[in-house]
């Protein structure tokens, strides 16, 4: 198992364009969470899922941005109608119940919005 | 609400000094405290956690509950240390979630 898995590494997008990240999770890994980071920045909090639900979501979460993890595997994060305010690092992690709930993070998907 | 603070964005140490990097925290609750670190081009990864009391690659932290506070600390710095170190909490209100600090970058010189 090489671990979370993101793509794409890197997009960069107009402003007002469409995006969409993917996560693959590490294998029978029941928890994801989204993170966003900015330059200088911890990385914040989005969205959290446990299989396919959707548990937990920031409030830095806008209508602009949405989660899903359909079958409880892989998970996408979609940010519609891009702002500059936009560009960051999107973080995506997951763990399980049987890991003491350690938290494996991926590379992260850098997004540059023009 | 809860949140953590890392006062220093940079520390930098020759090799073989001591090294600690300040972590303070305010929950109002028990919460369980973690370190993680990112190396250059490298993913964040888990370097310790409170509940484990234990030393990875000579690093310890302990928790300071009556200072509220998690200091990272290791007795002599090696220059592959150098990298970002995050103190993150998890409280137990939310869904284990982790709410982390801005980052101490640690740059360890010859």
């Amino acid at each position: 198992d090489t671990g979370v898995s993101q793509n794409p590494r890197h997009k960069i997008t107009k402003r007002g364009q469409n995006v969409t990240f993917r996560c693959d999770p590490i294998s029978e890994h029941n928890r994801l969470y989204w993170y966003r980071q900015t330059l200088g920045q911890g990385p914040e909090f989005l969205t959290y899922f446990q299989n396919e639900a959707q548990l937990e979501k920031s409030r830095l979460l806008s209508d602009r941005f949405s989660a899903e993890r359909p079958k409880g595997s892989f998970s996408t994060l979609e940010i519609q109608r891009t702002e500059q305010g936009d560009s960051a690092m999107y973080l995506c992690a997951s763990s399980s119940d049987n890991s003491g709930n350690t938290i494996y993070f991926g590379e992260g998907s850098w997004l540059t919005v023009v | 609400a809860q949140r953590v603070t890392q006062p220093e964005k940079l520390l930098s140490v020759f090799k073989g000094a001591p090294v600690e990097l300040k972590c303070n925290y305010s929950y109002s609750g028990s919460p369980e405290l973690f370190w993680y670190v990112q190396y250059s081009r490298q993913r964040l990864q888990l370097l310790l956690r409170h509940i484990s009391r234990e030393s990875i690659k000579g690093f310890t932290a302990d928790l300071n509950k009556g200072e509220t506070s998690f200091h990272l600390k290791k007795p002599f710095a090696q220059e592959e240390d150098s990298a970002m170190y995050y103190c993150a909490l998890r409280g137990y209100s939310g869904y284990s979630t982790l709410t982390f600090g801005k980052g101490t970058m640690l740059l360890v010189s010859p």
